[in-house]
């Protein structure tokens, strides 16, 4: 089916460790990007990739690196997890880059660090 | 520092009501304004993408207006029904950026 899908859906994981949320697209759309959802905030940006090799920094790159070596996969790593990284995350992709370009999501993973 | 704010944070409408809430943004460096729908559970799905001043946008019951001179953008939801709700998010986009607003709840009462 045609779509955006992320893995895992749920994760636990310990403070220090190495963890990697997927996301995969069939649109073929250039922009994908990472947001993180927490309660009292809107949707920020973690990371953005505007075609395979080329990703920046949204608003929140701080302890995440992503990387894009196919245009249909866009995965985000936390390379030392801590607890404020506790969230929502969400993929989403888009045919062009911010302005007028709807944005889809895909379902969300949901990440808890103790 | 750029912000959107949504008003009001949360909404108990009846059944059958109409309601709306609002959208602020800054009126500089415009480029659109998104409105996405998000039901618990699930992942935000665009309702509008507004780029002129004076849009007026309609799906169904739910519609949508467009200020980009004094930075701002109602929607508009009549008739209420429970699969209303939701909440609602607000998105502006410049060129380089999209920033979210908060969102407003919707609840709506039988």
């Amino acid at each position: 089916d045609a779509g955006i899908t992320q893995s895992p859906r749920y994760k636990i994981t310990e403070t220090g460790r190495q963890v990697t949320l997927m996301c995969h697209q069939t649109w073929s759309h250039s922009y994908m990007f990472w947001y993180r959802q927490d309660l009292g905030h809107g949707l920020r940006l973690i990371y953005y990739s505007a075609a395979a090799d080329i990703t920046d920094k949204g608003e929140v790159p701080d302890g995440y690196v992503v990387s894009r070596s196919k245009t249909e996969n866009f995965p985000l790593t936390l390379e030392s997890a801590t607890r404020s990284q506790t969230s929502v995350y969400f993929c989403a992709s888009s045919e062009g880059r911010f302005g007028s370009y709807e944005q889809y999501f895909g379902p969300g993973t949901r990440l808890t660090v103790t | 520092i750029l912000n959107v704010e949504q008003s009001p944070q949360s909404l108990h409408v009846q059944e059958g009501d109409s309601t709306n809430f609002t959208c602020s943004f800054p009126s500089s460096n415009f480029y659109a304004l998104h409105w996405y729908r998000w039901e618990t559970a699930k992942s935000p799905e665009a309702l509008f993408v507004m780029t002129l001043n004076g849009d007026e946008k309609k799906k169904g019951r739910i519609s949508a207006t467009l200020n980009t001179k004094e930075g701002y953008s109602y929607l508009y939801i009549k008739g209420s029904q429970p699969e209303d709700s939701a909440t609602y998010l607000c998105a502006f986009g410049s060129n380089y950026q999209l920033i979210w607003g908060a969102g407003t709840k919707l609840i709506i009462k039988p």
